[in-house]
């Protein structure tokens, strides 16, 4: 258990409406990655962040909006939700050294 | 950009059958290389890894070897069991910008062992 928690777990929402998901980490580690899943293609990076208030962009983050002000937590907001952006969200996070990434239980995103 | 392919799922086996998932990748330079498991309605958990050409990442009976020649690190197990039934995501370290190794996975593999 590498000590990440996800909130909520499961959301539904309408297009239009601003969502924010939140990850929440108990060990102190300095990188932290959002990352959605969906069919046919794997996990994607949306945004990553190297530290307090040090994020940036990956592979899919038109849309999406990160915020980190404590090292505990990362916020992903999706501005305006859309039906494209309905996916698993998994936060993840890695230790100062080495390569691992430790993985959250997920968020479930359902946008009608 | 860096990418990897996994083959086709789902894969439907007996138990104590033999297993291989093929993951192939391209890359620049010489990223490490990572299994990771999904079980139903859980979050990824790391099953083996390896860091350099050659190494061999092995836990729980599955193994699989770094090879550079052919860019692949095909995940296998001797025999598997009903447990084993899960998604597979192969994928590769890419990058590193001030020091945030990011993760480039595979598109997933179900697997399924009937009992």
């Amino acid at each position: 258990d590498a000590g990440i928690t996800q909130s909520p777990r499961h959301k539904v929402t309408e297009t239009g409406t601003p969502v924010t998901l939140r990850c929440h980490q108990t060990e102190n580690h300095r990188y932290m990655y959002w990352y959605r899943q969906d069919p046919g293609h794997g996990l994607r990076l949306i945004h990553y962040s190297y530290g307090v208030k040090d994020t940036d962009k990956g592979e899919v983050s038109d849309g999406y909006s990160v915020s980190r002000s404590k090292t505990e937590d990362f916020l992903l907001t999706l501005e305006s939700a859309t039906s494209s952006q309905t996916s698993v969200y998994f936060c993840a996070i890695k230790g100062n050294s080495g390569e691992t990434q430790y993985f959250g239980p997920g968020t479930r995103l359902l946008v009608l | 950009g860096d990418s990897v392919t996994q083959m086709e799922g789902p894969v439907t086996l007996s138990e104590e059958a033999f297993l291989t998932i093929n993951c192939t990748y391209t890359a620049t330079g010489y990223p490490s290389l990572f299994w990771y498991v999904q079980y139903p309605g859980e979050g990824l958990q790391l099953l083996l890894k390896a860091t350099k050409a050659d190494d061999k990442g092995s836990n729980k009976g599955f193994e699989a070897t770094y090879r550079k020649e052919t860019t692949s690190f095909h995940l296998e197990k001797g025999s598997v069991q009903v447990s084993d039934s899960a998604v597979y995501f192969c994928a590769l370290s890419s990058g590193r910008i001030q020091g945030a190794q990011k993760l480039v996975f595979g598109q997933g593999t179900r697997l399924t062992i009937n009992p």
